[in-house]
């Protein structure tokens, strides 16, 4: 079964650290790219980053540009988010998605929480 | 920067009306790569059409994308009490990978 799941999200004051994980299951995970994208509460979906299928382009949202860090381990099926110096507005559910050039992004985990409080 | 424009915010209708939701690009959206996702509180969301008009793997026919440009729709040609959902339209060409600000269908 293809799938994604995410973890490691939590509460976490402000100027902290905390580290997402993705893994993945029942696809190639070398061949496709992993993306995050986060929902904060009440608000619409937004892209946060993105890493090539071989790790080796990365991309981000402004805002997190900086701040947060995508990487994958092709060997462990994985991608972690490490995002430092956390801001309440980075408080939301985040998702990671697979991208499938041919059919965009057909795959999606149910989401981690993160809340960003003092 | 290309922002998408979804409209309208929110749409009241019956199951078995039709529902058309619209996209609005500011700039023209290369090679069509504009897809419709549906998503319910609680549960991840979910592709409906890539390409601005091919339905994904295991979508009812009732859902059809159209459009091209700058301009593109989601039509659900007969609703069913499980289509009221938020629906977002999204530009995938590349970074970055903007959504629209959602239609949220409901039960009128």
């Amino acid at each position: 079964q293809v799938r994604l799941v995410e973890s490691g999200g939590g509460v976490v004051q402000p100027g902290r650290s905390l580290r997402l994980s993705c893994e993945a299951s029942g696809f190639t995970f070398s061949s496709y790219g992993i993306h995050w994208f986060r929902q904060a509460p009440g608000k619409g979906l937004e892209w946060v980053a993105v890493v090539f299928y071989d790790g080796r382009k990365k991309y981000y949202l402004d805002s997190v540009e900086g701040r947060f860090t995508i990487s994958r381990d092709n060997s462990k099926n994985m991608v972690s988010l490490q995002m430092n110096s956390l801001r309440a507005e980075d408080t939301a559910l985040y998702y990671c998605a697979r991208f499938n050039s041919l059919s965009a992004f057909d795959i999606w985990g149910q989401g981690t929480m993160v809340i960003v409080s003092a | 920067e290309i922002v998408l424009t979804q409209s309208p915010g929110t749409l009241s209708l019956s199951p078995g009306e039709r529902a058309t939701l619209s996209c609005r690009a500011t700039q023209s959206i290369s090679s069509n790569y504009l897809a419709w996702y549906q998503h319910k509180p609680g549960q991840a969301p979910r592709l409906l059409v890539y390409g601005a008009s091919s339905r994904a793997a295991g979508i009812p026919d009732r859902f059809s994308g159209s459009g091209s440009g700058t301009d593109f729709t989601l039509t659900i040609s007969r609703l069913e009490p499980e289509d009221f959902a938020v629906y977002y339209c999204q530009r995938y060409g590349g970074a970055p990978f903007t959504f629209g600000q959602g239609t949220k269908l409901e039960i009128k």
